[in-house]
C-alpha cells in the first residue's frame, strides 16, 4: 500500500530557529497537504499543494510539492513556541481513490 | 459556523463491548471521512461517506462499520472491542467527494479495558 516517509521523527529547537521538515514516498500524489495537530484536538491544515513544483507560503511557513511528485517539504522560519505540536503531511491520489495517506509526524518541540 | 463536532470526547469499555461515535460535520457539508490515530500505527483511514453511501473502506476489519445519515451525520461503530482498538478517532468532513478542504473534529479518545 501506499506510505509516506516523513522526517525526522522529532525535532528540539530554540525560539527563533528555522524549521524544516519533509516527506518522501514511492507512490506518486496529485495533492500534497500538512496539517498540524495540538494535543487533545485533530489536525488543522496548514497548507495544501496542488501542483508539482509548487511554492506556497503561509506566514512563516513554506511548503513545497517535489517536482517528482512523490516528495514534499515544510519550513517554519523563526519558530515561536506556539508552533510546538505534531506537523504530519498528508498525499492524495485521484481517481477513485480520494482518501488521504498520512505521514507519522515530526514532533516539535520549541524552546523559549 | 460550528465545526465538525465528535461525540463523545472520552470513552472507556471494556474488551468484548461494543461501541458507538458520533460525527456532525460542518453545515453543509456531505462528505464524512473517519480516521483511527495511534501512536504506533499513524492516522489510519477507516471509511468515507458521501450523501448515505459508503464511498471508500480502509483495511480494517469487518468489526468497524459506519453509516451516514440523511442530514449527513455519521456514526461508526465497533464490535467485539479489542485492547488494540484504544486509540483516538478522528471524523473530517467536506464540501464534495473530495478531502480538499477537509475539517477535522477534535476526535474521540476510546481507551478498551
Amino acid at each position: 500500500g501506499q506510505q509516506l516517509n516523513q522526517s525526522p521523527q522529532s525535532m528540539f529547537i530554540q525560539e527563533g530557529e528555522d524549521v524544516s521538515m519533509n516527506c518522501t514516498s514511492s507512490s506518486i500524489f496529485n495533492t500534497w497537504l500538512w496539517y498540524k495537530q495540538d494535543p487533545g484536538e485533530g489536525p488543522v491544515l496548514l497548507i495544501a499543494l496542488y501542483k508539482a513544483g509548487e511554492l506556497t507560503s503561509n506566514g512563516r511557513l513554506t511548503a513545497q510539492f517535489g517536482i517528482t511528485r512523490k516528495d514534499s517539504f515544510l519550513n517554519i522560519s523563526a519558530s515561536i513556541p506556539s508552533d510546538v505540536g505534531i506537523y504530519f503531511c498528508a498525499g492524495q491520489t485521484q481517481g477513485g481513490s480520494e482518501k488521504l495517506v498520512f505521514g507519522k509526524g515530526t514532533k516539535l518541540t520549541v524552546n523559549p | 459556523k460550528a465545526g465538525v463536532t465528535q461525540t463523545p470526547r472520552y470513552l472507556i469499555k471494556t474488551r468484548g463491548q461494543q461501541v458507538t461515535l458520533s460525527c456532525s460535520p460542518i453545515s453543509g457539508h456531505r462528505s464524512v471521512s473517519w480516521y483511527q490515530q495511534t501512536p504506533g500505527q499513524g492516522l489510519q483511514f477507516l471509511f468515507e461517506y458521501f450523501s448515505e453511501t459508503q464511498r471508500n473502506k480502509g483495511n480494517f476489519p469487518g468489526r468497524f462499520s459506519g453509516r451516514q445519515f440523511s442530514n449527513s451525520r455519521s456514526e461508526m461503530n465497533v464490535s467485539t472491542l479489542e485492547l488494540g482498538d484504544s486509540a483516538l478517532y478522528l471524523c473530517a468532513s467536506s464540501l464534495g467527494y473530495s478531502s480538499y478542504g477537509y475539517t477535522f473534529g477534535s476526535g474521540t479518545r476510546l481507551t478498551v479495558v
